[in-house]
């Protein structure tokens, strides 16, 4: 299957600051990336579909000038925490699909604590 | 509206089987899934069904009813090690968009 990487693995930020996680997609050209987040004890809830080149699709409640979503090459797919507050933190997710789209691999997530 | 249904938790001893259930309602049907996440980590693939019938993989096989809406993850020979959560996700919408249920804690005892 193909491989996903996410940077960083986990950080801890100041309310009010901006956090960058990028997902890169190692071995497979992905023109769509999904965006996940997930609370404790909780399952994973798409935020958004990132489409290479083009805007990105938000969820519903999902704010997309707080959650900045750039997907400028093949395979890279950054998603940016603006003016993070304590109830954004939470584990959050990338994910690349196939070609056939019968299967979607997961980045290791993105652990995000904010103070 | 979309409904993903699958129990919140569930236990089972070492060695046995269980199954793990999953309803759907959603808009558009392209395929269901089973993932595997342990705490802290990102899911798994486990399996996939898009069409009606069992799908056997080793010591897990998965089963989907289209007509019914139901898929059921059954798991032989239990090892702790499969003490995780169980992720029902169905695949819906223009972009296949992953809809997940809220996942089934599975305990397994000795």
């Amino acid at each position: 299957g193909a491989v996903v990487s996410q940077h960083p693995s986990w950080v801890i930020c100041k309310s009010g600051t901006s956090v960058k996680i990028e997902c890169r997609s190692l071995d497979f050209q992905a023109t769509t990336m999904f965006w996940y987040r997930q609370f404790p004890k909780q399952s994973l809830m798409l935020m958004a579909t990132s489409n290479e080149g083009s805007k990105a699709t938000y969820e519903q409640g999902v704010e997309k000038d707080k959650f900045l979503i750039n997907h400028a090459s093949l395979t890279l797919s950054t998603l940016t925490v603006t003016s993070a507050h304590p109830e954004d933190s939470s584990f959050y997710i990338c994910s690349e699909t196939n070609s056939d789209h019968n299967e979607q691999f997961f980045g290791p997530g993105t652990r995000l604590t904010v103070l | 509206g979309q409904n993903i249904d699958q129990p919140t938790e569930m236990t089972a001893t070492e060695g046995a089987i269980v199954q793990i259930n999953c309803t759907y309602q959603t808009s558009g049907f392209n395929g269901l899934f089973w993932y595997q996440q342990h705490a802290g980590e990102a899911p798994t693939f486990l399996s996939y069904n898009v069409l009606d019938g069992l799908e056997e993989k080793g010591r897990f096989s998965s089963f989907l009813s289209r007509s019914k809406g139901y898929s059921y993850l059954l798991l032989k020979e239990l090892q702790m090690k499969d003490s995780a959560s169980y992720l029902c996700a169905v695949y819906s919408g223009g972009y296949n968009k992953l809809i997940f249920g809220a996942g089934t804690r599975l305990a397994v005892h000795p």
